[in-house]
């Protein structure tokens, strides 16, 4: 099993549509989750955070369900520059800042 | 803040070659700095953990002969892909973190923008 999973999608979304993708871990122990979004060919990029509380950010909105260990990101009014690639990523604290990532998962927003 | 460079973005080379990517922090002294690489449609995957000054720490099925990591001050690091072959053609990325962020679980590592590496 791997330790973050991520379904790869793609994910086609009209404009404007909301869309909601989760990502399970299976390390109890995790302490620290991230929401990235990575464009193609192109660096990964810190999207949000996601706290014990849940958390919001304009349009995104991210949520953290320890009992059954996923982590969920939902984007409302997608726009066209939303498509992208996100991924999902955890850190378990006790390997020197060791970030396990998901193989991500693809957004495509359609006209 | 928080800027990362890596250079070159992009590079072609023959097989049996090495090549050397660098990793800069522009406006902050990176404790530690992380490689990865990336295949196609595929996660990010550690390669190895590199603190200033000491040996890098590489993670399981990396060769440490043939991928040199050298950490020689806190704003640079350096990968060298000794003898390459097109199966190490992949998209590296480096990434690092410094000690203020430590607290908050390491979490916020800044990327470098990549290198693209094909070798043919």
């Amino acid at each position: 099993r791997k330790e973050v999973e991520q379904d790869p999608g793609p994910f086609n979304v009209p404009e404007g549509a909301t869309v909601a993708f989760n990502c399970t871990y299976s390390n109890s122990a995790s302490q620290s989750f991230f929401w990235y979004r990575q464009d193609c060919r192109k660096e990964p990029k810190l999207l949000m955070s996601v706290y014990s509380s849940g958390n919001e950010d304009g349009r995104f909105t991210a949520q953290l369900n320890r009992a059954s260990q996923y982590i969920s990101l939902l984007i409302r009014d997608s726009k066209l520059s939303d498509s992208a690639t996100y991924l999902c990523v955890v850190n378990e604290m006790d390997s020197n800042y060791q970030l396990i990532w998901g193989a991500g998962t693809k957004l495509i927003i359609k006209p | 803040g928080a800027v990362v460079s890596q250079h070159p973005s992009w590079v072609i080379c023959k097989s049996g070659t090495s090549v050397k990517i660098e990793c800069r922090s522009l406006d902050f002294q990176a404790t530690t700095m992380f490689w990865y690489r990336q295949f196609p449609k595929q996660s990010l995957m550690l390669m190895a953990t590199s603190n200033e000054g000491s040996k890098a720490t590489y993670e399981q099925g990396v060769e440490k002969d043939k991928f040199l990591i050298n950490h020689a001050s806190l704003t640079l690091s350096t990968l060298t892909v000794t003898s390459a072959h097109p199966e190490d053609s992949s998209f590296y990325i480096c990434s690092a973190s410094y000690l203020g962020t430590s607290g908050r679980g390491g979490g916020e590592q800044y990327f470098g923008p990549g290198t693209r590496l094909t070798v043919t």
